[in-house]
């Protein structure tokens, strides 16, 4: 079956660090991205990790390991505006016209002052 | 910049209804998709299209269709609404399968049914 798994919530403090971790279970891997969406509005794109190793851009870095099936998102120099939920998403096949992406649940991530 | 507009943002339909959610990108995007998204259980997949008069059934396609008479415009049908179809609903586009794309989404239809 098809399982992406993500803490459900987190809670960070302005300014500090937080690791939001994803594992999963596909019948194909082609490669993970990450949202951000603040409540009540749309998704917006954050990183796309396809080879192993570390992503950075900006305040931002994910991380893969295709052979444990983990991803994870570094969030550095928390602003209050990160809080928001995150989404793990996991493209299941081959670049193909008919390939798509599973989400997980996503993690509620709250940055207190 | 991407633009994936939705024709509304908030929807309250009667039990039975036939509802129409409409989804436009203005980027000539060959991929459009439809999720709904509940909580607890993330995003899900209704339907996609990968071209013109072409779709594809993603993981809850049932009580929904679709129809993508143009590139541009990706509608969503609720034959006959029912409650366990109160949702907020996504439409995305993507300019095409190439693994590097990402998927731009439309700001949201929170479809309530009574």
């Amino acid at each position: 079956g098809q399982n992406i798994d993500q803490p459900t919530e987190m809670t960070a403090t302005e300014g500090a660090i937080v690791q939001i971790n994803c594992t999963y279970q596909t019948s194909g891997f082609n490669g993970l991205f990450w949202y951000q969406q603040h409540a009540g509005e749309a998704p917006t794109f954050l990183s796309y990790n396809v080879l192993d190793g570390l992503e950075e851009k900006g305040r931002f870095s994910s991380f893969l390991s295709r052979s444990k099936g983990y991803s994870y998102l570094l969030l550095k120099e928390l602003q209050m505006k990160d809080s928001a939920s995150y989404l793990c998403a996991v493209r299941d096949g081959p670049v193909s016209a008919t390939n798509k992406l599973i989400f997980g649940t996503g993690t509620l991530l709250a940055v207190q002052p | 910049d991407v633009k994936v507009t939705q024709s509304s943002r908030y929807l309250v339909k009667r039990t039975g209804e036939k509802v129409f959610l409409e989804c436009v990108q203005d980027m000539d995007h060959e991929n459009m998709f439809w999720y709904r998204q509940d909580p607890g259980l993330g995003l899900r997949l209704i339907y996609f299209s990968y071209d013109v008069k072409m779709k594809e059934k993603g993981d809850i396609p049932e009580g929904y269709s679709v129809s993508r008479e143009k590139k541009e415009r990706f509608s969503l049908i609720l034959e006959s609404a029912s409650t366990n179809q109160t949702s907020m609903y996504l439409c995305a586009s993507r300019l095409s399968p190439d693994s590097s794309y990402e998927q731009y989404f439309g700001p949201g239809t929170r479809l309530t049914v009574t």
